[in-house]
């Protein structure tokens, strides 16, 4: 089976520098990606890792330990517009199959304060 | 260039119901992921389609079924419906199975 953990909330100030962690336990794992997801829309992608190491993508960045079941996404100058659900997803193959299982976690609400 | 698009984005059903949902991937994009999230949960995954064949299924009961097109759309089928099955129901397309996934604006399903 998969197991996501990440933090329930977190709140920051505008201008900031905040780091949403994610921890996971999975079998063929595949992948990894970020998503935010504001309140009543869908989620929207913002990155994706799959080997180890530092992904940055202007002023959001990802990073990822395989060995340690481990991920944090990194959001610099924090604007308000940043607060938003952040959702972890870890994507794992099925057994047998050329199919690939994404597994999300419940999300971590930021919230940005001024 | 259209987003993922789905229909329709509420419905209203009631206990007992059945109910279709609508999903049409970004052009070029042949997978087809289905979704359901409950408010304050993340999204769980129900199927995944790739070239019209079901390649994963969550474990969701029997009562809800899929198939993808050969113009690569979907559609989500679910029976009998229960008061449990309320939440929005998310299609995400990608180009493959391991590409990045691109949601829809999601179906809101309320079953009273």
């Amino acid at each position: 089976g998969q197991n996501i953990d990440q933090p329930t909330e977190m709140t920051a100030t505008e201008g900031a520098i905040v780091q949403i962690n994610c921890t996971y336990q999975t079998s063929g794992f595949n992948g990894l990606f970020w998503y935010q997801q504001h309140a009543g829309e869908a989620p929207t992608f913002l990155s994706y890792n799959v080997l180890d190491g530092l992904e940055e993508k202007g002023r959001f960045s990802s990073f990822l330990s395989r060995s340690k079941g481990y991920s944090y996404l990194l959001l610099k100058e924090l604007q308000m517009k940043d607060s938003a659900s952040y959702l972890c997803a870890v994507r794992s193959r099925f057994y047998n199959t050329n199919a690939g299982k994404s597994t999300f976690g419940d999300g971590t609400t930021l919230t940005v304060k001024p | 260039d259209a987003g993922v698009t789905q229909s329709p984005t509420h419905l209203i059903k009631t206990r007992g119901q059945h109910v279709t949902l609508r999903c049409s991937p970004i052009s070029g994009h042949k997978s087809v992921s289905w979704y359901q999230q409950v408010l304050g949960q993340g999204p769980q995954f129900i199927f995944q389609y790739y070239e019209k064949e079901e390649r994963g299924r969550g474990n969701f009961p029997d009562r809800f079924s899929a198939r993808q097109f050969p113009n690569y759309s979907s559609e989500l089928n679910v029976n009998a419906l229960l008061l449990g099955d309320s939440a929005l129901y998310l299609c995400a397309s990608s180009f493959d199975p391991y590409n990045e996934q691109f949601f829809g604006p999601g179906t809101r399903l309320t079953v009273l």
